[in-house]
């Protein structure tokens, strides 16, 4: 089972960026992709894309292209996702989440989620 | 995109009663390729991250208990729980994996009539 521990809430102003990090651990992650989920207060689920943490890759939803980047690091076995020109309706819980690996196929539903990080935008 | 509906959006449910939650999708999550359904069902309670409960439609995650069951085919679906318990109040999401954009339904309130 794969475990992710993301970082803590943050508090930004409209217009400015912020980066949220999820780390991952457990020798079953190889192989998965990592996603990124937010939801708004008291709303449903909005995936937003995911990072092939092999190869850099990314597939971001299109609502975010422009707004988005996500990276990841080898080292820390770490994805971040940096959310740009932020507004208020950004405010929102985000979470990372693995999909579902068999052999060599993964499918993209989640039996691995982070804590989730609250992001507050306000002025 | 393929848009989840559910219904309905709350549900008051006596203790040890039944609870029928549906998915409409706006497509087809079928594929033609291996016969299985790109459906999943989940379950979040207050203040934490969604929890995996079904997968192709009528998969059980492990550990989930079996009073929970997925079932359905092509756009239309349902999650049952047979015999609602007090920790089962909660807020369901199905969501499709077959197309991207990955989508969820909008989510359905579970609550102790």
């Amino acid at each position: 089972q794969v475990q992710l521990v993301q970082s803590g809430a943050e508090v930004k102003k409209p217009g400015a960026s912020v980066r949220v990090s999820c780390k991952a651990s457990g020798h079953t992650f190889t192989g998965h992709y990592l996603h990124w989920v937010r939801q708004a207060p008291g709303q449903g689920l909005e995936w937003m894309g995911w990072i092939n943490p092999n190869s850099g890759a990314t597939n971001i939803a299109q609502k975010f292209q422009g707004s988005v980047t996500m990276t990841w690091d080898t080292s820390l076995r770490t994805a971040y996702m940096e959310l740009n020109r932020l507004k208020s309706d950004d405010t929102a819980v985000y979470y990372c989440a693995t999909d579902y690996c068999s052999g060599d196929r993964c499918h993209y539903f989640f039996p691995s989620w982070g804590q989730g990080t609250l992001v507050t935008v306000s002025s | 995109d393929i848009v989840m509906t559910q219904s309905p959006d709350s549900l008051a449910v006596s203790l040890g009663e039944r609870a029928t939650i549906s998915c409409k999708t706006s497509q087809s999550v079928l594929s033609s390729s291996n016969n299985k359904n790109y459906l999943s069902w989940y379950q979040q309670k207050p203040g934490q991250p969604p929890q995996l409960l079904v997968y192709w439609a009528s998969t059980r995650e492990s550990g989930v208990p079996d009073r929970f069951r997925g079932s359905g085919s092509g756009t239309d679906f349902t999650l049952t729980i047979s015999s609602l318990q007090a920790e089962d109040v909660a807020v369901y999401y199905c969501q499709q994996y077959s197309t991207t954009p990955w989508t969820f339904g909008q989510g359905t309130k579970v609550v102790v009539k």
